[in-house]
């Protein structure tokens, strides 16, 4: 059982709606992450948080807006998406955000959203 | 070429075999390194991290070689239940950005 929770499970969605992803972890974690993953591609950095604060964002729209409410919570909100966005997407969270110890800290995922966008 | 590399497969091979992937990575200042399973459709898990001195878990043996910059899986007496992709990933400093998976490789054990 994964220590990384997502919600909802999967997810359809209009290119007009606004939705949310969710993802909890109480591991004590500092670092916490959002990847998108299409079919037999490895996952894509989209952003980290390190400490609650936004550290990464890897050039993603805008119509992704990710929310770090507390240390155990990460949000991603959706708005306007396009279906060429329907991928799997994944939380990650790893032991420290920054510094020597996230050398050998490896990334623990949730079990990912599978989002869906007509 | 790319950052990592990974034979994409697929491997299929007989239950109870003897399998081995290799990764290569291009970054000499890549400082960690991990092998990940990921089943169909869920979320890659990792299996286990790479260390200098190379570490056995179980049926499965990591090793490292930094001189010709490679890591390696070698997963011995294979079950029905390995069949997954296997990803590689590697990091290059302590900074989330410099975290770069390889593309993955796919194995299928027969019965």
């Amino acid at each position: 059982d994964t220590e990384v929770t997502q919600t909802p499970k999967h997810l359809v969605m209009g290119m007009t709606n606004k939705k949310s992803l969710k993802c909890e972890q109480h591991m004590g974690h500092r670092a916490m992450y959002w990847y998108k993953q299409k079919a037999k591609k490895p996952p894509e950095l989209m952003f980290v948080y390190s400490y609650e604060k936004l550290s990464i964002n890897e050039s993603v729209p805008s119509r992704f807006s990710p929310e770090c409410p507390n240390s155990s919570l990460l949000n991603l909100h959706l708005h306007a998406l396009q279906p060429e966005d329907s991928a799997l997407y994944l939380c990650a969270s790893s032991q420290d955000g920054t510094g020597p110890q996230l050398y050998n800290s490896p990334l623990h995922f949730g079990n990912g959203t599978r989002l869906t966008v007509t | 070429r790319k950052e990592v590399e990974q034979d994409p497969g697929p491997f299929n091979v007989p239950e109870g075999a003897t399998v081995a992937f290799n990764c290569t990575y291009s970054n000499s200042a890549s400082q960690s390194f991990f092998w990940y399973r990921q089943d169909c459709r869920k979320e890659p898990k990792l299996l286990m991290s790479v260390y200098s001195s190379g570490n056995e878990d179980g049926r499965f043996t990591a090793q490292l070689n930094r001189a010709s910059q490679y890591i390696s899986l070698l997963i011995r007496d294979s079950k029905l239940s390995d069949s997954a992709t296997y990803l590689c990933v590697v990091k290059s400093s302590g900074s989330a950005r410099q975290l770069t998976f390889g593309s993955g490789t796919q194995l299928t054990v027969l019965p």
